[in-house]
């Protein structure tokens, strides 16, 4: 199986400022289709998962566009431009490009 | 609105079997895949299972492969985790999830399996 690995596990940030979670995945999640199922979602306390980005880079319905991401084969990149206090929880990236389908073990923002 | 509404969960014990829906409204449930994911307490997200629109598929991760089926009620909007054999380790809230890798999530129903 795909093993996805997230940086940091933990991280600290100041209201409006800016935040970044990186994920690695032990093999491309290029798609036989061409297409990359990597997707971020964000966990707020005692609240299911919610999608944020799919395919890469692309805003789901409703996510603010503080929100971004990056990358490319095995490393991809999710980005806060700057941090509210909305943002807190657990960040997880996962991949659909292959069963069984995996998630990173999650980072926890919090604010200073 | 996508609505995704779980129920069933509950207290069995190991061994024991339990049948867990979801609800879908607000979309056409026959035209999306529907995946089960599973969240241990304090612990982090385990994709379970998936189903194929037509219901004609279906996908397993391996620790439940053999003891968990996948369904579907198109005319119902309904989908369904038929989970046997449950050990300890399957204590879980089990979400339900629109579309292949998921875009809308339910809420959830917490499964605990214990004696």
């Amino acid at each position: 199986e795909i093993v996805m690995t997230q940086t940091p596990l933990s991280s600290l940030v100041t209201l409006g400022q800016p935040a970044s979670i990186s994920c690695r995945s032990s093999r491309s999640l290029v798609h036989s289709d061409g297409n990359t199922y990597l997707r971020w979602l964000h966990q707020r306390p005692g609240q299911p998962p919610r999608l944020l980005i799919h395919m890469i880079s692309h805003r789901f319905s409703g996510v603010p566009d503080r929100f971004s991401g990056s990358g490319a084969g095995t490393e991809f990149t999710l980005r806060i431009s700057r941090v509210e206090a909305e943002d807190v929880g657990l960040y997880y990236c996962m991949q659909g490009s292959q069963f069984p389908y995996t998630f990173g073990q999650g980072t926890k923002v919090e604010i200073k | 609105e996508v609505q995704l509404l779980e129920s069933g969960g509950g207290l069995v014990q190991p061994g024991g079997s339990l049948r867990i829906s979801c609800a879908g409204s607000g979309f056409t449930f026959s035209s999306y895949a529907m995946t089960w994911v599973r969240q241990a307490p304090g612990k982090g997200l385990e994709w379970v299972s998936t189903i194929v629109s037509a219901g004609d598929n279906t996908f397993y991760a391996d620790s439940v492969k053999g003891r968990f089926t996948i369904s579907r009620d198109n005319p119902q909007n309904t989908l369904y985790l038929q989970m046997n054999t449950l050990r300890a380790e399957d204590t879980a809230v089990y979400f339900c999830v629109r579309n292949w890798a998921g875009d809308y999530w339910g809420q959830g129903t917490l499964v605990i399996v214990s004696s």
